[in-house]
């Protein structure tokens, strides 16, 4: 185990509220990402992080912000949730030097925005 | 960037058969190619991955294929049993920059006792 965890892992809010995910892990790796997961879209990057307050925006960025003040932490922000924010959020780290870029992922938070 | 095509989106065996998940990529520059098995609630891991200098690779009863030519690769699962039902997800990454690993939509396997 990579020693990779998320809180909270479950979260329903309202639409217009502010939320912040975690991610944790406690490996020192290098590379930490956010996916979101729909049901027909597979996994899409919002945003990853290569380093302490290096990071660069994924595929589905709008809406989303977030910050990596320690290399341990990667937190994810909705400024103002939506309900298009509703899914299950991912946090990964990447596990191998490059170029095999093996992903290991959290255990997921399901959030639900009312 | 890359885009990653996976088929089909569903995909119904009985136990015993045989399971071929197929995807196909676009950028010759990716050289690694990982797939994942997400069961139910559950999160994303990996099951076997095959780099770009190798045509062929097996781990008991499953088995990848990579087709460098014509950018296609494959997940092959023989014996299929009631515990292989899930969601299968391909990627494609590339090298260079950050690595960042591009997935397919994903296929769900349902093997029917």
């Amino acid at each position: 185990d990579a020693g990779i965890t998320q809180s909270p892992r479950h979260k329903v809010t309202e639409t217009g509220t502010p939320v912040t995910l975690r991610c944790h892990q406690t490996e020192n790796h290098r590379y930490m990402y956010w996916y979101r997961q729909d049901p027909g879209h597979g996994l899409r990057l919002i945003h990853y992080s290569y380093g302490v307050k290096d990071t660069d925006k994924g595929e589905v960025s709008d809406g989303y912000s977030v910050s990596r003040s320690k290399t341990e932490d990667f937190l994810l922000t909705l400024e103002s949730a939506t309900s298009s924010q509703t899914s299950v959020y991912f946090c990964a780290i990447s596990v191998r030097v490059p170029p095999d870029n093996e992903q290991f992922f959290g255990p997921g938070t399901r959030l639900t925005v009312l | 960037g890359e885009n990653v095509e996976q088929h089909p989106s569903t995909l119904s065996v009985q136990e015993g058969d045989s399971a071929v998940i197929k995807c196909t990529y676009s950028d010759s520059a990716s050289n690694y190619f990982p797939w994942y098995k997400q069961e139910l609630g559950k999160r994303p891991q990996l099951i076997i991955d095959i780099r770009s200098n190798v045509g062929e690779k097996k781990d008991q009863r499953i088995a990848v294929t990579l087709n460098k030519t014509a950018k296609h690769f494959s997940l092959h699962i023989t014996e299929t049993q009631p515990e292989d039902s899930a969601v299968y997800f391909c990627a494609a990454s590339q090298t260079g920059g950050s690595y960042i690993p591009t997935f397919g939509r994903g296929t769900s396997l349902i093997v029917h006792p």
